[in-house]
C-alpha cells in the first residue's frame, strides 16, 4: 500500500487565495522531504529541502515567502501557497527521505488549478 | 549545476524491448535512478544503481551505466502496454535528485 500521502489531491482555487498542501508518511520517519513542481509535459524541479524542526532551503528562483514549507513534524510536512495565481497551476509532489539514500519515496502530487 | 538529458519519445511494438537513454553531466553523482510516471500520478521508482556499478539487472528491466561517458540507460524487455508512461532518469550526490525532462514511451500493439 501506499506509504506516503498528499492531501488534497487535487484543489481549484480563485487566484489571491492560499493553498495548504500535506505530505505524510505513513508508516516510517521521515528526516528530510522535498518538494517538487511538475509542469506538464516538463521535468521536475526541486522547489525546497525541509528536515524536521529547521528552517526550509530554497531553490534559487524559488520564493520562501511565497511557498511556505513547514516541516512540523518526522511524518508531516506541508507546502502552501500563498497569494495563489494563475501561473502557480503546477503539479507539486513530496519527496520523502527515511535515512538512507535507497528509503525515499514520492508522494502521489496535487494537482493545483488556480482560475 | 547539474544537467541531465533524455530524448523525449520512443515508440514501441508490445513484446519488443525498449531502450532509454540518458546522459549526465555530474560526475560526482552517487546514485542514479529511474522513475515510471503514468498520467497524473506521482513518480514510482524503477530501479537504481550506484555509480561504482556498471549494470543492474531486476527482472524485466536492465539498467546499464557507462561511468566514463556519464551515460545511462534503461531496458524494457518483452515491453508491455502497462509500459506506456514517462520515464525520467535522475542522478544524486547529497540526497538531492537533478531529473531529465522525461522520456514518453509509447507501446503499440
Amino acid at each position: 500500500g501506499a506509504v506516503v500521502s498528499q492531501h488534497p489531491s487535487w484543489v481549484i482555487c480563485k487566484s489571491g487565495t492560499s493553498v495548504k498542501i500535506e505530505c505524510r508518511s505513513l508508516d516510517f520517519q521521515a528526516t528530510t522531504m522535498f518538494w517538487y513542481r511538475q509542469f506538464p509535459k516538463q521535468s521536475l524541479m526541486l522547489m525546497a529541502t525541509s528536515n524536521e524542526g529547521s528552517k526550509a532551503t530554497y531553490e534559487q528562483g524559488v520564493e520562501k515567502d511565497k511557498f511556505l514549507i513547514n516541516h512540523a513534524s518526522l511524518t508531516l510536512s506541508t507546502l502552501t501557497v500563498t497569494s495563489a495565481h494563475p501561473e502557480d497551476s503546477s503539479f507539486y509532489i513530496c519527496r520523502l527521505l527515511a535515512g538512507s539514500t535507497d528509503t525515499q519515496y514520492f508522494g502521489p502530487g496535487t494537482r493545483l488549478t488556480v482560475l | 549545476g547539474e544537467d541531465v538529458e533524455q530524448s523525449l519519445f520512443l515508440s514501441v511494438r508490445e513484446g519488443d524491448s525498449s531502450v532509454i537513454n540518458c546522459t549526465y553531466t555530474d560526475s560526482s553523482s552517487t546514485y542514479l535512478y529511474w522513475y515510471k510516471q503514468e498520467p497524473g500520478a506521482g513518480l514510482q521508482l524503477l530501479t537504481y544503481i550506484f555509480s561504482n556499478m556498471d549494470m543492474k539487472q531486476d527482472q524485466r528491466l536492465t539498467v546499464l551505466l557507462n561511468k566514463k561517458d556519464k551515460h545511462l540507460s534503461l531496458r524494457i524487455a518483452d515491453t508491455q502496454t502497462g509500459d506506456s508512461a514517462i520515464y525520467f532518469c535522475a542522478e544524486s550526490n547529497d540526497y538531492k535528485l537533478s531529473f531529465g525532462a522525461g522520456t514518453t514511451v509509447t507501446v503499440r500493439a
